[in-house]
């Protein structure tokens, strides 16, 4: 089976700094990738997806997100991070061969940004 | 602007009771999942169904947990009897399928239920 590893459970930064969080993923076929976040007190909200194509994704609110597939790696990146950036972030990874539609999601990882 | 609707929002109750949690997915999408969310566990997948029919609900302890799908437009998850641990946020996410030979496996989610039981 598939799995998903976030390997930063928290991450505290200041405003303004840089954002890299690690993600990666066991299976070695072709798959969808996904990051998610979870603001609090709310629901898991799409931040960005990777389907095919160039691997470098840009999603909403400045996120971006590398394919790196001979790292089983899709870390997501943020070059200067807000306070309203606070969340949990949640990588995601399907078989994009596979008609199940089921999503292998990590632990998620808590950002914390001080003003 | 399509989204998932889940109610209650908010439910508490006491051990022993049932409960019913209801899951309307965005018209249209023909899969259905169910999570639990806890502090201690994350993000569980507890079952999903494409087109009504259950694929996987190897997830969910079967003694006290049932889900269904009675029509397109409705799923519900149901505890009966519930106990303290089942404490948690449950999400209903929705999806489809946007080609006949990829499945692109995006999922919608709802804003939860947030289940206390006492």
């Amino acid at each position: 089976a598939q799995s998903v590893s976030q390997h930063n459970h928290h991450v505290i930064l200041s405003e303004a700094a840089s954002l890299e969080l690690g993600c990666n993923y066991s299976y070695g076929g072709t798959v969808n990738l996904f990051w998610y976040v979870q603001y609090p007190g709310q629901h898991l909200q799409l931040l960005l997806k990777y389907f095919s194509g160039d691997p470098l994704v840009k999603g909403i609110k400045g996120f971006e997100a590398e394919f790196i597939k001979s790292k089983f790696s899709f870390n997501l990146r943020k070059p200067s991070v807000q306070w309203s950036d606070t969340a949990e972030y949640f990588c995601a990874a399907a078989d994009r061969g596979s008609t199940l539609g089921r999503l292998y999601f990590g632990r998620g990882t808590q950002l914390t940004v001080w003003p | 602007d399509a989204r998932v609707t889940q109610t209650p929002r908010h439910k508490v109750t006491e051990m022993g009771q049932e409960v019913t949690m209801r899951c309307q997915p965005i018209l249209g999408h023909n899969t259905v999942f169910w999570y639990r969310q806890t502090m201690m566990q994350g993000l569980e997948l507890l079952a999903y169904f494409r087109n009504r029919a259950p694929l996987d609900d190897s997830g969910m302890p079967k003694d006290r947990f049932s889900a269904e799908m009675p029509d397109a437009t409705l799923a519900t998850l149901k505890i009966q009897p519930s106990e303290p641990r089942d404490s948690a946020v449950y999400f209903c996410a929705s999806g489809t399928r946007t080609s006949e030979s990829v499945s692109y496996n995006e999922q919608f989610f709802g804003p939860g239920t947030r289940l206390t039981v006492l």
